[in-house]
């Protein structure tokens, strides 16, 4: 009964190589992120799909492309990775609210914990 | 004028203490503040929120306190327990369809038995 889920968990791999990290959320929402959060903890928004269109992207290198083939999942494609892009990547999801012209409360997965050697 | 200021770093308190995590923001189009909480190894989850028509707001132990005209808010853990040691988070967002959320830097909450 996971919510917001993700894989891999954890995510090994040398520099410049390419990776992909999969989300699916099965709370019926229609907005998903992925955020970044770096050696700090510092978490910040990469991209944000609505019912299947970009509607965040954020000030991030073009070697990170996101692709959402339906609402229920988003998942992050890194080419060429680099050692800066080791960090804990994660999706998160939340259900618009067109009464209320924005979004409800954001729910987190565990997050893909990604190494660059 | 997106930024959201937390303080302090790390906190450290003893068992049954008042826990006090403060933040600061400058964008007056903000009318959502969020706290989460995040255990290690997990993401972090929405532990109790406010709008700026409200000066508190309290949910157990868990109070937000909003101070409009100074542009602060703090989260206050009453009575803080050993299980409440995780980082915790403040955030806010203006009304927009992309729910875009900016969070403050974090603090790691130490609670001491």
């Amino acid at each position: 009964d996971t919510a917001v889920s993700q894989t891999p968990k954890y995510l090994v791999t040398q520099m410049g190589n390419d990776k992909s990290i999969k989300c699916e959320q099965n709370l019926g929402h229609d907005t998903m992120y992925w955020y970044k959060q770096d050696s700090k903890k510092f978490l910040k928004i990469m991209f944000s799909y609505n019912n299947k269109e970009l509607i965040i992207n954020e000030t991030v290198p073009n070697r990170f492309s996101p692709k959402s083939p339906d609402k229920a999942h988003l998942n992050l494609h890194i080419n060429s990775l680099e050692l800066g892009d080791s960090a804990v990547y994660f999706c998160a999801s939340s259900q618009a609210s067109r009464l209320a012209g924005t979004q409800e409360t954001q729910y987190f997965g565990p997050g893909t914990r990604l190494l660059v050697l | 004028q997106q930024q959201v200021k937390q303080s302090p770093q790390s906190l450290i308190v003893q068992k049954g203490g008042i826990s006090i995590i403060n933040c600061a923001y400058e964008n007056t189009a903000f009318d959502y503040f969020p706290w989460y909480q995040q255990f290690p190894g997990k993401g972090p989850a929405l532990l109790i929120a406010i709008r700026p028509d409200v000066s508190e707001k309290k949910e157990g132990r868990f109070t937000i306190s909003f101070n409009k005209s100074a542009k602060q808010f703090s989260l206050h853990i009453m009575d803080s327990q050993p299980g409440d040691s995780a980082t915790y988070f403040c955030a806010a967002r203006r009304s927009s369809n992309t729910g875009k959320l900016i969070f403050g830097q974090g603090t790691t909450l130490q609670v001491k038995p």
